[in-house]
């Protein structure tokens, strides 16, 4: 059984490129979250999707971030016009639902680079 | 804005030594207590805690959540240098968000 999967896991970006960062959940997980952890800090959430729909997004910043989780294929973190501030790694987690017990698993992590 | 406090932030030890971790939390909409492990990747799940005064253990590692105080401590006894790490202690609330402390950055020399 495959665990949560990113990527890419390295991506480097020149200032105003856009960034796309994959992640699949585990089989037979619905829900997917996205958090960043910029360098020298704790892990902030972002994002909490669920097929075809965004339940929490108060962590992510107003504005060139955006995610979506379709009903087919993997949820998906896209950044526009990065910025060096945009530099961190990027953790993708999964669960299979909300009931209290359900663990939430960690992918391996996306580092963005941007120069 | 919901705040998870661990402490220390950076702890040395010698191989052999025991290491208690502590983390403390608001209660608002909590559901479960969570304390992971951080090598330089993803964090690895070590515990869930929902219960109060219910010892979780696995190998060296313990762990206990007192719900009344808003607590909860992470033991590692006979530490050995894998086990130097970053630790994360995270609350779960409603709606499974999971807000994280700073990590406490252990360091076991041999």
């Amino acid at each position: 059984n495959a665990g949560v999967m990113q990527n890419p896991r390295h991506l480097v970006r020149r200032r105003g490129q856009e960034a796309r960062l994959r992640c699949s959940p585990m089989k037979g997980h619905s829900h997917v979250y996205w958090y960043r952890q910029l360098p020298e800090e704790g892990l902030k959430f972002m994002v909490y999707l669920q097929k075809e729909n965004i339940i929490d997004e108060s962590g992510m910043p107003k504005e060139r971030f955006s995610a979506e989780f379709p009903k087919e294929g993997p949820s998906i973190l896209r950044i526009q016009q990065v910025v060096r501030g945009d530099s961190a790694a990027y953790f993708c987690a999964s669960s299979p639902g909300t009931t209290s017990g359900n663990t939430i698993y960690f992918g391996e992590g996306s580092w963005l680079t941007v120069v | 804005e919901d705040k998870v406090v661990q402490s220390p932030l950076s702890l040395v030890v010698h191989e052999g030594d025991t290491v208690t971790l502590n983390c403390s939390y608001e209660v608002t909409n909590f559901r479960s207590l969570l304390w992971y492990k951080q090598e330089k990747k993803a964090p690895t799940f070590l515990f869930m805690l929902t219960s109060s005064g219910i010892e979780k253990k696995s190998g060296r590692l313990s762990s206990i959540l007192d719900k009344k105080e808003l607590f909860s401590i992470l033991n590692i006894t006979a530490t050995q240098t894998g086990d130097s790490a970053v630790y994360l202690c995270v609350k779960e609330t409603s709606g499974s968000r999971l807000t994280f402390g700073e990590g406490t950055q252990l360091t076991v020399n041999p």
